[in-house]
């Protein structure tokens, strides 16, 4: 089955600057690429997602980018702000496999001021 | 307002004591999980469900039950629970079609303890 791999558990980051935040997955045939921020004790919410069909993505300060051959999918945040901080969680999914979303082992993101 | 629910929010219970944690939704959607979520490990599927009387197991579904009588609500049961299903259950749905790949849609989680 698919396997997603957060390589980051923790990242710092000064507001204002960019944090970048690296998932890669097992399974060629997945398509689909959402990812859930988590705040503390909140429950996960989508915040982007991508389809295989597509490079990258953007919707204000983040974005996400796709690299299909090497099997890797970025979120950026660019001029990061305190309420950033969270838990960042990156998923992938496919058709065939009945919709299941495989999620990474989530990155929290603590923005200093 | 468009919605996942679950019942209790939180749970203390003692090993073996039978128990059930409702989730409802009113999206009307055909797809709906559940999730246990432990430090380090993300969120792990248990079981899921791609419409009424069909579920099928996730990545850890020893000691958890499931059913879908209705397309609304995924109770999720652990008959005889034990320590290690200590953790946060969240449940959510999505809907199916298309191309796949849709968002889901989580209840606000239940912290359970087992002692």
């Amino acid at each position: 089955g698919e396997n997603v791999e957060q390589h980051l558990s923790t990242l710092s980051v000064q507001e204002g600057d960019s944090a970048v935040i690296k998932c890669t997955y097992s399974d060629s045939a997945s398509n689909y690429f959402p990812w859930y921020k988590q705040e503390l004790g909140k429950r996960p919410q989508l915040i982007i997602d991508i389809r295989s069909n597509v490079g990258e993505k953007k919707d204000q300060r983040i974005a996400v980018t796709l690299n299909k051959t090497a099997k890797h999918f970025s979120l950026h945040i660019t001029e990061t702000q305190p309420e950033d901080s969270a838990v960042y969680f990156c998923a992938a999914s496919y058709k065939a496999a009945g919709n299941k979303l495989t999620f990474g082992g989530g990155t929290r993101v603590l923005v200093k001021p | 307002e468009a919605q996942v629910t679950q019942n209790p929010r939180y749970l203390i219970t003692v090993t073996g004591k039978k128990l059930t944690v409702t989730c409802s939704q009113n999206m009307n959607h055909e797809y709906m999980s559940w999730y246990r979520q432990d430090p380090g490990l993300g969120l792990r599927q248990i079981y899921y469900s791609m419409n009424v009387e069909v579920t099928d197991k996730g990545d850890v579904p020893e000691g958890y039950k499931v059913s879908r009588k209705e397309k609304r609500n995924f109770p999720l049961i652990l008959e005889s629970p034990s320590p290690n299903q200590t953790s946060l259950y969240f449940c959510a749905s999505s809907p199916l079609g298309g191309a796949g790949g849709h968002e889901q849609y989580f209840g606000p989680g239940t912290r359970l303890t087992v002692t």
